[in-house]
């Protein structure tokens, strides 16, 4: 049990279908992040959310939306994606933004078909 | 963004060898950090690094903050099956408050 909980775990969808990834902790977090990992790649961050309110975007298409509703949760929206946007997608947080390194949680497996 | 480097991208070593990797920046760190990811989970913290030179253990883990502040090192004595995975370093510089992660280094161990 990390303390960061994601689901699905794992999903596939088709370039034209609507789906959500959604992330929660409840360790006291006022940081939350979306990462993307990708094969033999770095971790690419995506979101950044302090406080409930986006901090940075890292030039990631429209096609991915994220929503925080509150300090807990953390939602990335997705609509028509593309293949090459079949990767593992990570959920982080951490006390603060950026310090002391982030809790991950187990990510969702995407499959864009 | 940031380039970290990390060697070397893969080990096969037999249980009960030590392993050494690295992770290397063009630029100065502030802070390293050491996570393991085990296959279908997300990456866990196994060390955090703060001050040039610094030594920190956590177990048979050892990593140190190389004096450049460019480099960092993360050793594993007497390794077994489960330390599998693949290993990533993060830094993070002065310049600014990301992360930077590495491309990792992934560790078979053969029992």
């Amino acid at each position: 049990e990390t303390g960061v909980t994601q689901t699905p775990r794992h999903l596939v969808m088709g370039m034209t279908n609507k789906k959500s990834l959604k992330c929660e902790q409840h360790l006291g977090h006022n940081a939350m992040y979306w990462y993307k990992q990708s094969a033999k790649k770095p971790l690419e961050l995506m979101f950044v959310y302090s406080l409930e309110e986006r901090v940075e975007n890292n030039s990631v298409p429209s096609r991915f939306s994220p929503e925080c509703p509150n300090s807990s949760h953390l939602f990335l929206h997705l609509h028509t994606l593309q293949p090459e946007d079949s990767a593992l997608y990570l959920c982080a947080s951490s006390f603060r933004r950026d310090s002391y390194g982030y809790t991950f949680g187990s990510g969702t497996r995407l499959t864009v078909v | 963004g940031q380039q970290l480097n990390q060697s070397p991208q893969s080990m096969f070593i037999q249980e009960g060898e030590d392993v050494s990797m690295n992770c290397t920046s063009s630029s100065i760190f502030n802070t390293w950090l050491w996570y393991k990811q085990d296959p279908g989970e997300g990456p866990v913290l196994l060390i955090a690094l703060y001050k040039a030179g610094e030594l920190t253990s956590n177990g048979r883990l050892t990593a140190q903050f190389g004096i450049t502040r460019k480099d960092s090192f993360l050793n594993i004595s007497a390794s077994i099956p489960s330390d599998v995975g693949i290993y990533f370093c993060a830094g993070q510089s002065n310049t600014g408050n990301q992360f930077y992660f590495g491309t990792g280094t992934s560790l078979t161990v053969i029992p």
